[in-house]
């Protein structure tokens, strides 16, 4: 099955700085990979998501990237702001039948 | 807006207790989820289902069951709790496609074992 690896496991960057945060996924099937938020005790939120036809995609602050030849995907974020401390996860799917498989999540941490 | 409830924020069952988790979705969604949030191992999945009265076992299916009688309503059963099952438990739902489609949580239920 599928097997999605996230890295880093933890990020600490300045306010103002850019974040970035890496996946890789194993099944060459595997064509939906969404980022997801989870703010401390809260839901995780879609943030942004890409598809496999696609190379790239932003919204505002944020953009995802997708390398399907080397099963990678990244997650950007410019202008770093305090409020984007959260823990981010990133995912990937075959169909729209089959679950989410969750990289293990990355705590961001944006210091003023 | 999608919503997904939780039936409880914070429960506390004793080892050996068969105890229920519900999950209520209102957006008429095929696909549901049960996953288990652990610090350090991310959002595993346990159990999930495409269609009432059908399921299908996740990564981590041991010690638990699930029923999906309606559509709306996808619940998790630990037939005999025990510590290790402390966790935070996340339900999530989504609609059938083609290709992958948003997962829409619900605010999780904290399960304490003693």
């Amino acid at each position: 099955g599928e097997n999605v690896e996230q890295h880093p496991s933890t990020l600490s960057v300045q306010e103002g700085d850019s974040a970035v945060i890496k996946c890789t996924y194993s099944d060459s099937a595997s064509n939906y990979f969404p980022w997801y938020k989870q703010e401390l005790g809260k839901r995780p939120q879609l943030i942004i998501d890409i598809r496999s036809n696609v190379g790239e995609k932003k919204d505002q602050r944020i953009a995802v990237t997708l390398n399907k030849t080397a099963k990678h995907f990244s997650l950007h974020i410019t202008e770093t702001q305090p409020e984007d401390s959260a823990v981010y996860f990133c995912a990937a799917s075959i169909s729209g039948n089959t679950p989410l498989v969750f990289g293990k999540g990355t705590r961001l941490s944006v210091i003023a | 807006d999608v919503k997904v409830t939780q039936s409880s924020r914070y429960l506390v069952k004793r080892t050996g207790e068969k105890v229920f988790l519900e999950c209520v979705q209102d957006m008429d969604h095929e696909n549901m989820f049960w996953y288990r949030q652990d610090p350090g191992l991310g959002l595993r999945l346990i159990y999930f289902s495409y269609d009432v009265k059908m399921k299908e076992k996740g990564d981590i299916p041991e010690g638990y069951s699930v029923s999906r009688e309606k559509k709306e309503r996808f619940s998790l059963i630990l037939e005999s709790a025990s510590t290790n099952q402390t966790s935070m438990y996340l339900c999530a739902s989504s609609p059938s496609a083609g290709g992958g489609t948003e997962a829409f949580f619900g605010q999780g239920t904290r399960l304490t074992v003693v």
